[in-house]
C-alpha cells in the first residue's frame, strides 16, 4: 500500500531564511512525483513535477529534488517570503493502478 | 460508500463533439473543483466553485464550462472537443475552513479518461 508522510506538519520561519519541505514514500513505483501549493479556500497549484527518471526539478527559488530508492523528495524553497505561506502537498502517481497518492501537507507560515 | 465520484470512467469520442462529465459527491462539502492531467502526468486545477464564487484558470479555453445543479454535483461541460483535451479529468470536494489560515483536505474522485479522436 503505497502511503506518503510528509514532515513536519507545520512549519514557522522568519523572512528571508531557506527552508527545506520533506516527503517520503513507500512504494517506489511511481510514475512521478508532484508538488503543490493550497492556498486557504482554494484549489491546489501545481509547483512543480518530477518524473520517476529524474533527480530534481526548479523553477524559480524553488527546487525539489526525488530519490526514488529510498522513497524520499524535498521541496527547497530559497529566501522565503510572506507570500510563501500555504500548505504544501506532495503526490505520487503510482503505477500499479495509475492512482495519485497524497500526503497531509505541511503548513508554512513566514513571519513576516 | 464513495466519497466523490464520477461518470463516466472512460468517454471516447470524436473531435468537434459536445460531452459532459458528471461528479458527485456525498460529503457534504461546499467547494468542488475540477483538474486535468496531461499526458506527462502534470495535475493542473481548471476550475474551483463554491455557493460563493467561481475561480477559473485563465488557461482553461472557453469550450470548457462547469455546471452546478446543487451542491452535491460538479459537471464539466466541453464543446467542440480537439484533439488536445484527451486527459484524465478530476473531480474534487473539500470543506472550506473555518479558522483563517487553515487548509482544507481535498478528496479526489477516481478521474475520467477522455480520449478525442
Amino acid at each position: 500500500k503505497q502511503e506518503v508522510t510528509q514532515i513536519p506538519a507545520a512549519l514557522s520561519v522568519p523572512e528571508g531564511e531557506n527552508l527545506v519541505l520533506n516527503c517520503s514514500f513507500t512504494d517506489s513505483a511511481i510514475y512521478n512525483l508532484q508538488w503543490f501549493r493550497q492556498d486557504p479556500g482554494k484549489g491546489l497549484t501545481s509547483l512543480l513535477l518530477i518524473q520517476s527518471s529524474q533527480r530534481e526539478q526548479t523553477s524559480g527559488r524553488l527546487n525539489a529534488s526525488l530519490d526514488k530508492s529510498s522513497g524520499r523528495s524535498t521541496l527547497y524553497i530559497a529566501a522565503s517570503q510572506p507570500g510563501d505561506s500555504a500548505t504544501y502537498l506532495c503526490a505520487v502517481n503510482r503505477m500499479r493502478d495509475d492512482k495519485i497518492i497524497f500526503g497531509k501537507g505541511t503548513r508554512l507560515h513566514i513571519l513576516p | 460508500d464513495t466519497a466523490v465520484s464520477q461518470t463516466p470512467k472512460y468517454l471516447v469520442t470524436q473531435m468537434g463533439n459536445d460531452k459532459s462529465i458528471k461528479c458527485e459527491q456525498n460529503l457534504g462539502h461546499d467547494t468542488m473543483y475540477w483538474y486535468k492531467q496531461d499526458s506527462k502526468k502534470f495535475l493542473k486545477i481548471m476550475f474551483s466553485y463554491n455557493n460563493k464564487e467561481l475561480i477559473i484558470n485563465e488557461t482553461v479555453p472557453n469550450r470548457f464550462s462547469p455546471k452546478s445543479p446543487d451542491k452535491a454535483h460538479l459537471n464539466l461541460h466541453i464543446n467542440s472537443l480537439e484533439l488536445g483535451d484527451s486527459a484524465v479529468y478530476f473531480c474534487a470536494s473539500s470543506q472550506e475552513k473555518a479558522l483563517a489560515g487553515e487548509s482544507d483536505t481535498q478528496y479526489f474522485g477516481p478521474g475520467t479518461r477522455l480520449t478525442v479522436l
